[in-house]
């Protein structure tokens, strides 16, 4: 069946970095866009990045631009998200989302990685 | 950058309607996708292209898009439906996917 895991979270410093990944499975990965949101503890969902077929086409939220990097895996089906410089207010569940094609939506979600950021 | 409003909270009695509103400047020229999310679960799509359903969701769950307001509606309410909904558009003009504000829907 389809399924995305998610794995990296953990507790770091301020300042330091962290490598989130995400395992694919179920369908053909190269096809699909793959999409990063998080959700700081008590609030909404907030796109973080997204990183199409080809390694060319990734957009970030201005939030992140500059100090992640998404990246992906085509011949593994894994989804990266390289965060630095972590700041408290990148405390979050952090999930990886399928993007439906043709549709600029999210069907598919992981069940979430946890990020916590604090000295 | 775009912006979409949600009501705080929704309450509703079982087998009522629960309608929720999504704000956004000229959002009937967008597509618009919605996802409910459960309590310390991942969100789900619900609807997406306004007022289509994936496959598994209940034909109680529609949409419509129009002017400056989308909305969700969840017909004869049951309590499992009792969830966050999150509507999401896609901003070409920044190139980013935007959320809205959520929706706690109570039911009574």
């Amino acid at each position: 069946q389809v399924q995305l895991v998610e794995s990296g979270g953990a507790v770091v410093q301020p300042g330091r970095s962290l490598r989130l990944s995400c395992a694919a499975s179920g369908f053909t990965f190269i096809s699909y866009g793959m999409h990063w949101v998080r959700q700081a503890p008590g609030k909404g969902l907030e796109w973080v990045a997204v990183a199409w077929y080809d390694e060319n086409s990734k957009y970030y939220a201005d939030s992140v631009k500059g100090r992640f990097t998404i990246s992906r895996d085509n011949s593994k089906s894994t989804l990266h998200l390289q965060m630095k410089s972590l700041r408290a207010e990148d405390t979050a569940v952090y999930y990886c989302a399928r993007g439906k094609i043709g549709v600029d939506a999210m069907d598919v979600w992981g069940q979430g990685t946890t990020v916590t950021v604090s000295s | 950058s775009y912006v979409l409003t949600q009501p705080p909270s929704v309450s509703v009695a079982p087998g009522q309607t629960a309608r929720i509103t999504c704000g956004g400047n000229k959002i009937g020229s967008k597509s618009v996708h919605w996802y409910q999310q459960k309590p310390g679960q991942a969100p789900v799509m619900v609807v997406y292209d306004d007022s289509d359903r994936p496959s598994g969701i209940p034909e109680r769950f529609s949409g419509s898009n129009s002017g400056n307001t989308a909305t969700l509606t969840i017909s004869r309410v049951e309590a499992g439906d009792e969830a966050d909904y999150y509507c999401q558009v896609w901003d070409g003009s920044s190139a980013h996917y935007v959320f809205g504000t959520g929706t706690k829907v109570t039911v009574l």
